[in-house]
């Protein structure tokens, strides 16, 4: 089975730019692979924030983008808020609708 | 107002078997792909399983060997798990989802003697 691999924990300060990324064990990761990006706060159910490597749903703010990287899926946040600090997941699809999160990046707001 | 809600945790001994329903509004459930993730507690979110819109596909997560079930019922807009032979390592909140797009806010279930 694939892992998905995603940077342990991140900080970024205030008003700042943070990539996050997501790297497949099988090899580069495509817009095939249909990059899912969430985001959970404690307590809560994940929220959806970008699916299909760089598609925004109408909930997401516009300060996240989704794209492709250098092989890897990745998350970028322009303009940290405090209310970004959360736990960030990404998913990826190998064919059919088998899929694999990856363990999630904690990412501070500091 | 879309919205998914599950119900159907609970405290079980191990090998006891629990069923998760999924109640959908606020759209047509028929149409849509639905999937069960689970998270165990302080842990990241594990894929369980996907069901088609009709029920033409299904899918499992390799590690639950084939005991659990997910089935759905269009006229009732619900979706369900079926767990049997529940072990310790199940313990986990259980969440709904519409294809990627619509989760729900969970169920606790508690696998324990």
């Amino acid at each position: 089975q694939a892992v998905v691999t995603q940077e342990p924990s991140l900080t970024v300060s205030p008003g700042g730019t943070v990539i996050l990324t997501c790297a497949s064990s099988t090899g580069a990761v495509t817009s095939g692979h249909s990059p899912h990006w969430f985001q959970q706060k404690p307590g809560q159910a994940p929220r959806t924030l970008i699916f299909d490597t760089s598609n925004k749903h109408s909930w997401t703010p516009a300060r996240f983008s989704g794209s492709l990287l250098g092989g890897k899926a990745a998350l970028t946040l322009s303009g940290a808020q405090p209310e970004d600090e959360a736990e960030y997941y990404c998913l990826l699809s190998y064919g059919g609708a088998y899929v694999v999160f990856g363990r999630g990046t904690k990412l501070t707001v500091l | 107002e879309v919205q998914l809600v599950e119900s159907g945790g609970g405290l079980v001994q191990p090998g006891g078997s629990l069923r998760l329903s999924c109640a959908a509004s606020g759209f047509t459930f028929s149409t849509y792909s639905m999937n069960w993730v689970r998270q165990a507690p302080g842990k990241g979110l594990e894929w369980v399983s996907h069901i088609s819109s009709y029920t033409n596909t299904i899918y499992y997560a390799d590690s639950l060997k084939g005991r659990f079930t997910i089935s759905r019922d269009n006229a009732k807009n619900s979706l369900y798990l079926q767990m049997n032979s529940l072990r310790a390592e199940d313990t986990a909140v259980y969440y709904c989802a519409r294809e990627w797009a619509i989760w729900g806010q969970g169920t606790l279930v508690t696998v324990s003697s």
